[in-house]
């Protein structure tokens, strides 16, 4: 399976500030990547697709980039509510073979 | 849209169960599905993945073998049955979809899962 590394595993960051979290893969995984976002005690949520599109309702403040083995999401401007855990997750295969990066806990600095 | 999974439950080793996912507020009929679990403080490992006819179904290797998803289209309704359960299938269930994105798998909604702890 594709393995997906994280990094930081936590990054404290002042409101305000902005925010940078790498995702890599063992291998090319294309565009073929997402990014969720998981506030405590609630379901993951849909943030980037396809490595840079954002989904419907996520704010400009959330970008992401990259292709192959290395992406970013970059979230500028911290918001209270941008406090929480990010996990990238691949889904480059056919039949399926989906897997996530252990996760950036973003905190308040 | 709405998905609301129930079933969750404390059991024994080696014992099994039945998880229930139902939609609403959309045509759950023409979506693939996908259940996703969380084992606590941990992250998150995806679980099986079905088509919107159920045709084609899809496991992980953790589960392979032990693990059956299935729906009913009809009830608006995603199942799955896991038998043999061990410590490691502990955790939350999601059941997932994606409707708009062009993959099955950027899933953009979830249940809020329920949960399934395995002990002895």
């Amino acid at each position: 399976d594709i393995v997906m590394t994280q990094s930081p595993a936590t990054l404290s960051v002042s409101p305000g500030e902005g925010a940078t979290l790498s995702c890599r893969a063992s291998q090319s995984v294309g565009t073929n990547l997402a990014w969720y976002q998981q506030r405590r005690g609630q379901a993951p949520r849909l943030l980037i697709y396809g490595a840079s599109t954002r989904a419907i309702g996520i704010p400009a403040r959330f970008s992401g980039s990259g292709s192959g083995t290395e992406f970013t999401l970059t979230i500028s401007s911290l918001q209270a509510e941008d406090f929480a855990i990010y996990f990238c997750q691949q889904y480059k295969h056919w039949p399926p073979r989906l897997t996530f990066g252990g996760g950036t806990k973003v905190d308040i600095k | 849209v709405q998905l609301v999974e129930s079933g969750g439950a404390l059991v024994r080793p080696g014992e099994s169960l039945r998880l229930s996912c139902e939609g609403s507020g959309y045509a759950f009929g023409t979506y693939s599905m996908n259940w996703v679990r969380q084992a606590p403080g941990k992250g998150l490992e995806w679980v099986s993945y079905i088509t919107n006819s159920a045709n084609r179904v899809f496991y992980a290797d953790s589960v392979r073998g032990r693990f059956t998803m299935s729906r009913d289209n009809a009830r608006n309704s995603l199942y799955l049955q896991m038998d043999s359960l061990t410590a490691e299938d502990t955790g939350l269930y999601y059941c997932a979809t994606s409707i708009n994105t062009p993959s099955d798998f950027a899933v953009d909604y979830w249940g809020q899962g329920t949960l399934v702890t395995v002990s002895s």
